[in-house]
């Protein structure tokens, strides 16, 4: 079955400490993005990136920081500057946007982190 | 820059009735329009999209419609079902930009 993969599922940190999230598709495509949900808010973007070896900042980068060296893996780092990492977050993937392709966004299942 | 607003952020209506969602959008140069659903603590999975030159884009109970020039989307859903109760959100995936989403509930 194709589709995208994050884990953990939960996660919980200490202040001052570094966190990965992974994502992984299987999908073929080269479109992968980050976003972050809050409660009672809409989705916040934080990195995006278009294809292999390049990725550029969302609203929301400060604090954050990703790679993306495999076409299938865009691990997200939550990092110590981040001020307020408590959150749910969510990686999706999409064909590319403009004729013949769709431009659909797929997505994962969420992450949620939780700094102690 | 694209906003997309979604206007009620909740509504409650009972089972059976015939329900609209609405969303508008700021930008009209847009390629497609996206309709998700999320239940709590999960993902968003993908209901409906819209292609700028459609119109209508229908699944079994559900009929996203598209107005660009008035920058508007309604999401309708037929017959609500206690399983429909869940936050609906539309989003510009061009522009990368989400509505805030309406919180649905079906009351049995």
């Amino acid at each position: 079955d194709g589709g995208i993969t994050q884990s953990p599922k939960y996660l919980f940190r200490k202040e001052g400490q570094n966190v990965t999230l992974s994502c992984e598709q299987n999908l073929n495509h080269d479109a992968m993005y980050w976003y972050r949900q809050d409660p009672g808010q809409g989705l916040r973007l934080i990195y995006y990136s278009q294809i292999v070896n390049d990725f550029q900042k969302g609203d929301i980068a400060e604090g954050y920081s990703v790679s993306r060296e495999k076409k299938e893996s865009f691990p997200l780092t939550v990092t110590s500057a981040q001020k307020n990492p408590t959150a749910f977050y969510l990686c999706a993937s999409s064909t590319p946007q403009g004729p013949p392709n769709t431009g659909e966004l797929f997505f994962g299942e969420g992450s949620r982190l939780t700094v102690l | 820059k694209q906003e997309v607003t979604q206007i009620p952020a909740a509504l409650s209506v009972p089972e059976g009735e015939n329900l609209v969602l609405n969303c508008s959008f700021t930008d009209s140069a847009i390629y497609n329009l996206q309709w998700f659903r999320q239940d709590p603590g999960k993902g968003l999975t993908s209901l409906l999209l819209i292609q700028s030159s459609q119109r209508e884009q229908t699944s079994g109970r559900l009929n996203a419609s598209l107005d660009k020039s008035s920058g508007r989307s309604t999401l309708y859903i037929a017959a609500s079902q206690p399983g429909d109760s869940a936050t609906y959100l539309c989003a510009v995936p061009r522009k990368l930009t989400f509505g805030t989403g309406t919180r649905l509930t079906i009351i049995p």
